[in-house]
């Protein structure tokens, strides 16, 4: 059973590019979570998501992000015309049922580097 | 109120020495305490989790401590070997409700020495 997949791992955007970020969750896990890790630093929860519906964005900044996980296929977080202080380590957590219902399962994470 | 803090923010132990975490919740309505422990260039893995109902929760050489009354819990780790050393995590979440989600601690940096 294949873990959080998580792609790219690594990407390199110039000011101004869109960057999209990829999570694949965990078999049977409908419950998406996408967290940000800058250096040195912990993770600050940006969304949470179940399939087709955004359940709590509150950690979202109000521009240039958004998050989706549809019907088909996975989740996406994307970040348009990206600025260096979007540098930073994107994790996708996923679960069964939430987090009252157990743990959350991280993938890798995506580390985008913004020149 | 959605704020975890955890210290110390490094940590160096000996080899078979006890390592401890600590964090302190402000939000009285979190209900669920885990721990994470991360390797660099990996993703957060759970350790170990505490619900409120009880004080202590032991799994091998890993313990949470659990003080209700002065909202902190703490993590031990006995008997500390090299390959624990790692960065971990505390985090809380209050679990009611269909938008639970974990708030994270800053981390703690541990190095166990030989």
């Amino acid at each position: 059973n294949a873990g959080v997949m998580q792609n790219p791992r690594h990407l390199v955007r110039r000011r101004g590019q869109e960057a999209r970020l990829r999570c694949s969750p965990m078999k049977g896990h409908s419950h998406v979570y996408w967290y940000r890790q800058l250096p040195e630093e912990g993770l600050k929860f940006m969304v949470y998501l179940q399939k087709e519906n955004i359940i709590d964005e509150s950690g979202m900044p109000k521009e240039r992000f958004s998050a989706e996980f549809p019907k088909e296929g996975p989740s996406i977080l994307r970040i348009q015309q990206v600025v260096r202080g979007d540098s930073a380590a994107y994790f996708c957590a996923s679960s069964r049922q939430g987090v009252d219902a157990g743990e959350l399962f991280f993938g890798e994470g995506s580390r985008l580097t913004v020149l | 109120q959605q704020q975890v803090k955890q210290s110390p923010q490094s940590l160096i132990v000996q080899k078979g020495g006890i390592s401890i975490i600590n964090c302190a919740y402000e939000n009285t309505a979190f209900d669920y305490f885990p721990w994470y422990q991360q390797f660099p260039g990996k993703g957060p893995a759970l350790l170990i989790a505490i619900r409120p109902d009880v004080s202590e929760k032991k799994e091998g050489r890993f313990t949470i401590s659990f003080n209700k009354s002065a909202k902190q819990f703490s993590l031990h780790i006995m008997d500390s070997q090299p390959g624990d050393s790692a960065t971990y995590f505390c985090a809380a979440s209050r679990t009611a409700g269909t938008a639970s989600k974990l708030t994270f601690g800053t981390g703690t940096r541990l190095q166990v020495t030989l």
